[in-house]
């Protein structure tokens, strides 16, 4: 059974640098083809896609946020860690992690998401 | 970039009633379409994808069609647990892109 765990602060201040940590079981990055990605909800709207890491570290970003969002991986610890510098209210939303296929772009399944409101 | 919109923004259908719902793209994306299901405080979860081949687990009352810019999510008879957010998205170009969703309430 394949799971993802999203974690982080819930609460940051405007300007602060934002890190959450995505933990998976149920497979591995290790393995061709495997990829994560995080994806953001803002209260009451719509999905917007993030970033992607994939198995052989390949890394890719919204070009909207490319200049704030880091992505990054420890495939010993089933790990996927994203940062966000320079956070603003807008910012404030649920964030995803969900596992994707590089062959299959769609996104299943998905963690539960985790608030993150961003307020001084 | 590709341009993703959902229509209606909201659907009020009464329990086993049939519900349409349509996604459509500003161009071409084959048939790399995606649906989700999202409840309130819930994660979206995987119904459809390739347009048209239901997930695992996904009940055949789901069924998707179509392919280039217009698609569509059918729900035959609507089940209580069906009253949720549909969210279609797209995987032909890059970035992966979401529609701005379908609200399915309780008419």
């Amino acid at each position: 059974q394949v799971t993802l765990r999203e974690s982080g602060p819930a609460l940051v201040k405007p300007t602060q640098t934002l890190t959450l940590t995505c933990t998976f079981s149920g497979f591995s990055l290790s393995t061709s083809g495997m990829c994560v990605s995080w994806i953001r909800q803002p209260p009451g709207k719509a999905l917007e896609w993030l970033a992607r890491i994939d198995w052989d570290d390949d890394k890719y970003y919204s070009t909207s946020l490319k200049t704030r969002l880091t992505i990054s991986k420890d495939t010993s610890k089933n790990q996927v860690v994203l940062t966000m510098t320079n956070m603003d209210p807008v910012d404030t939303a649920t964030y995803y992690c969900a596992r994707i296929n590089a062959y299959f772009n769609w996104f299943d399944p998905w963690g539960q998401g985790t608030l993150v409101t961003v307020s001084s | 970039e590709i341009v993703m919109t959902q229509s209606p923004a909201t659907l009020s259908v009464s329990p086993g009633e049939r519900a349409t719902l349509s996604c459509r793209a500003s161009q071409s994306v084959s048939s790399n379409l995606a649906w989700y299901q999202q409840k309130p405080g819930q994660a979206p979860r995987l119904l459809i994808y390739g347009a048209s081949t239901r997930a695992t687990g996904i009940p055949a009352r789901f069924s998707g069609s179509g392919s280039g810019t217009e698609f569509t999510l059918t729900i035959s008879s609507l089940q209580s647990e069906d009253f949720a957010v549909y969210y279609c998205q797209q995987y032909n170009n890059w970035p992966p892109l979401f529609g701005p969703g379908t609200k399915v309430d309780i008419k």
